[in-house]
């Protein structure tokens, strides 16, 4: 079992929806939790993190932690063809070895 | 400021040729990475660096070397390639003192074996 897991998709929306994308961690060591955002053919960019437990917002998105239920979510709302891209959760314990789900691929559709 | 580059951006080999996949970056991080990105697999490690001269295995290592001779630059080497070994690789790159660890990635190489 991976450490982070998260459905790869694709999801595919309508613009304008509200957009969830889910991951769940296994390791209870885990503190820091990223959402990294890869457009085709490019290398992932950093989108958001949260430390511990609870949501962080920015603009359109806010990424949520549920530590009890080792659960990680990106919240998009008001989606536009410009967020389609794979989105990979990922978290560590406050060292340096990021673990990495497998991502999720998003298609927004104008 | 160019951040993280990979070189080459694409490569065909053959079975058992070998080449060597070249990184540099230009924000005098400590840390460096390999990793590769498989269908469904993710990103996983392959090895990593935490300084010059240095250099440590990660998650799937067989096959592949590295070294780190000087600080910016991180190379990563294949002595004979397999068809195992197709994929696209990505360097990144992390400064020592970054609590978050965010992780800078190179633009990738393709690599295709056959």
């Amino acid at each position: 079992q991976k450490e982070v897991e998260q459905d790869p998709g694709p999801l595919s929306v309508p613009e304008g929806a509200i957009v969830s994308l889910n991951c769940t961690y296994s390791n209870s060591a885990f503190q820091y939790f990223m959402w990294y955002r890869q457009y085709s053919r490019k290398g992932p960019e950093l989108l958001m993190y949260t430390y511990s437990s609870g949501n962080k917002e920015d603009g359109r998105f806010t990424a949520q932690v549920d530590k009890s239920s080792k659960y990680i979510s990106l919240f998009i709302r008001d989606s536009q063809p410009s967020d389609s891209a794979t989105y990979l959760c990922a978290s560590h314990t406050g060292g340096f070895k990021t673990i990495f789900g497998a991502g999720t691929r998003l298609f927004v559709k104008a | 400021n160019a951040g993280v580059t990979q070189t080459p951006k694409f490569r065909v080999l053959k079975t058992g040729q070998s080449m060597t996949l070249l990184c540099a970056q230009d924000m005098n991080h400590e840390y460096m990475y390999w990793y590769r990105q498989d269908p469904g697999m993710g990103l996983r490690l392959i090895h990593y660096s935490v300084g010059e001269g240095t250099t440590a295995k990660g998650e799937v290592p067989d096959g592949y070397n590295v070294s780190r001779l000087k600080k910016q630059n991180f190379l990563l080497g294949l002595e004979s390639a397999a068809p195992s070994q197709t994929s696209v690789y990505f360097c990144a790159s992390t400064a020592r003192d970054a609590l978050l660890d965010e992780q800078y990635f190179g633009p990738g190489t393709r690599l295709t074996v056959t």
